[in-house]
Order: C-alpha cells, then structure tokens, then sequence
C-alpha cells in the first residue's frame, strides 16, 4: 500500500530559526493537509492545499507558516522564525476519495 | 461541524470485544461519521466510516442507530497492539477542495494482558 512520507522525523532547531518540513504525498492524491499534535494534546488542522494553492488555513497558520509544492511532488511547510510553542509533531496527510492518509511525521523541538 | 463527544479511557483485557460510543447530536444531514486509531508518535490512521446502520470491515464494525445522534465503534477481541487512542469524526469526508478533520481528545484504549 503507498505511503505518505514525511522528512526528516526529528528535527532540533533554535527559537529564530527558520524550518522546513517535508513531505512526500502518495502520487495521485490531490489533496493535501498539515496537521501538528502538540505533546499531550489533539491533532490540530493547520491547513489544506489543492490545485498548487491555500483551500482553508486556520487560526495557528499564521504569516510565520507557509506551503508549498516546490516541485509538483513534495510538499514542504516552511516556519520562518520558530517559537517555543511550535514544538510539536508535524504531520502531512493526503485525501483520496473519503479517507485522509496521514504520514508518521515529523517531531519538531525548538530550543 | 458537529460537535463530539467521547470517552476519556477504556480499559479492556486481550480476546474482549470492546465498544467504544460517540455522541454527535448536532450531526447535519450531509455528514458521514469516521472514526481513526493513534499509535503514540504516529499519525492517526482510517479505520472505518459509515453514514448510518451498520458497516463491517476486516477490522472493526460502526453501528449507527437511525437518528445518527450517536455511533458506537465495535473492535471484536482486542490484542494488545490495539492499545491506542480512537477518535470520532464527524463532517463531509469527500467533495471538497477541503476536507479538513477536526479531532477531539479521542479515546484512549489500554488493553490489558
């Protein structure tokens, strides 16, 4: 069964900088989502994309977070200065037909 | 969306079927209930979906009652590596150029030896 991947699982980062999470989606799934789950806590939408552009963000997508298809296959989410509060874990999904296929994400720490 | 609410905990013991209910009272009448399992440090996974009565896979079943307020998820014998967390989801899971989920607190499962 194809797999959504997600690069790199962990990564340590200093409060500032900037990150850059990648994914790379199933091949034919159109829909794309990042999620983060801070430790201890629910599964949070920050936002879906399809048709190379923003469908829906939310409250926690703000101008610090970006997306996007650099290279028509891998799905990156950019966090251009990184807060103590971002640390979570990250998680990239694709949609097909009625099911969402979540990757096993990438653990952000920010020190 | 329609709110959900769920059980904190379960406790089971291995070979026990084990029902987990979801209410859903404001659910409207283009959504679909979804249910999702959460091993730790790993993204939740499908398990099964259904709009109303009864639908079976090769890993649970979902029992729907006809007024759709509430749905229980029904895994028969339990083994230990089915200790995870179990989330209720209720929108429109197709269609739309999104289709976000909104995850409540879930519930947490322990199965026992």
């Amino acid at each position: 069964e194809p797999e959504v991947t997600q690069t790199p699982s962990h990564q340590v980062t200093q409060m500032g900088q900037e990150v850059i999470l990648r994914c790379v989606p199933i091949s034919n799934h159109l829909y794309f989502y990042w999620y983060r789950q801070i430790l201890g806590q629910k599964v949070e939408f920050l936002v879906s994309f399809y048709n190379n552009e923003i469908s829906e963000k939310s409250e926690i997508f703000d101008d610090q977070f970006s997306v996007e298809r650099p290279d028509g296959s891998n799905f990156t989410l950019k966090i251009r200065s990184t807060k103590l509060e971002d640390s979570a874990m990250y998680f990239c999904a694709n949609q097909r037909e009625n099911e969402q296929y979540f990757g096993p994400g990438t653990r952000l720490t920010v020190t | 969306l329609a709110k959900t609410t769920q059980p904190i905990s379960m406790d089971s013991y291995e070979g026990q079927e084990v029902n987990i209910t979801c209410s859903h009272n404001n659910i409207a009448t283009n959504d679909y209930i979804t249910w999702y399992q959460q091993f730790p440090s790993q993204g939740p996974r499908f398990i099964i979906q259904g709009y109303k009565t009864k639908v079976t896979n090769e890993v649970a079943s979902l029992f729907i009652p006809a007024d759709r307020k509430s749905s229980t998820l029904s895994l028969p014998r339990v083994s230990l590596s089915d200790t995870a967390v179990y989330y209720c989801l209720v929108g429109v899971p197709y269609g739309g150029a999104t289709n976000k989920l909104i995850f409540g607190t879930g519930t947490l499962l322990a199965v026992q030896p």
